[in-house]
């Protein structure tokens, strides 16, 4: 299957700052992609879906100011997480998709807020 | 998108065939059934997705009902790295998965 890299892994940072996570489709173009969020214990929450070139569509209850998301090219999409605080953190995820394909997901990022 | 209604946890044989159901009884025409795992602290991992026909793939079959208000995931010779937590997804073309509880896969030796 294709493949999806996230940067970094893991991160851990002090309360109020900005953290910016990558996600690449290393071998294809991904038309749109997919950043959820997964606390301990719990099923992945579908953040926001963003088409490379438009403003991502966030879902219900995520604050757009807060999770920045750009989607610049085919390959690449960054979450950034602005003034971050201890309930932010979590296990993020990325997926991409290409056209009508399957999404592919990538390895995850632990986020810690101290 | 369709809910999805899965057994929380179930038990396999290593080497025994593992059948996962999962019942999706308000289902639309387009909307197709994608399975996926996740293995602990990793991303999913897509399984495989079907419309109507039955599907197979390298790792799994995939059996909709003809009335397509469910379906069965088959691992045909489950080994200990198939212990994963199993997302049954019905989702239309739009891409949008929404991910229920899943079902939590133990293989046993």
């Amino acid at each position: 299957g294709a493949v999806v890299s996230q940067h970094p892994s893991w991160v851990i940072c002090k309360s109020g700052t900005s953290v910016k996570i990558e996600c690449r489709s290393l071998d294809f173009q991904a038309t749109t992609m997919f950043w959820y969020r997964q606390f301990p214990k719990q099923s992945l929450m579908l953040m926001a879906t963003s088409n490379e070139g438009s403003k991502a569509t966030y879902e219900q209850g995520v604050e757009k100011d807060k999770f920045l998301i750009n989607h610049a090219s085919l390959t690449l999409s960054t979450l950034t997480v602005t003034s971050a605080h201890p309930e932010d953190s979590s296990f993020y995820i990325c997926s991409a998709r290409a056209d009508r394909d399957e999404q592919f997901f990538g390895p995850g990022t632990r986020l810690t807020v101290l | 998108d369709a809910k999805t209604t899965q057994p929380t946890s179930m038990d396999c044989a290593e080497g025994r065939a593992a059948n996962l159901p999962c019942n999706h009884s308000t289902i639309s025409g387009n909307e197709y059934v994608y399975w996926y795992r996740q293995i602990h602290s990793q991303g999913p991992q897509y399984i495989i997705h079907g419309l109507k026909n039955n599907e197979t793939n390298e790792m799994a079959s995939l059996i909709i009902t003809e009335d397509r208000k469910s379906s069965t995931l088959i691992l045909p010779h489950a080994t200990l790295r198939d212990t994963a937590v199993y997302y049954c997804i019905v989702q239309r073309d739009t891409g949008k998965l929404i991910f229920g509880q899943g079902t939590t896969l133990q293989v046993k030796p």
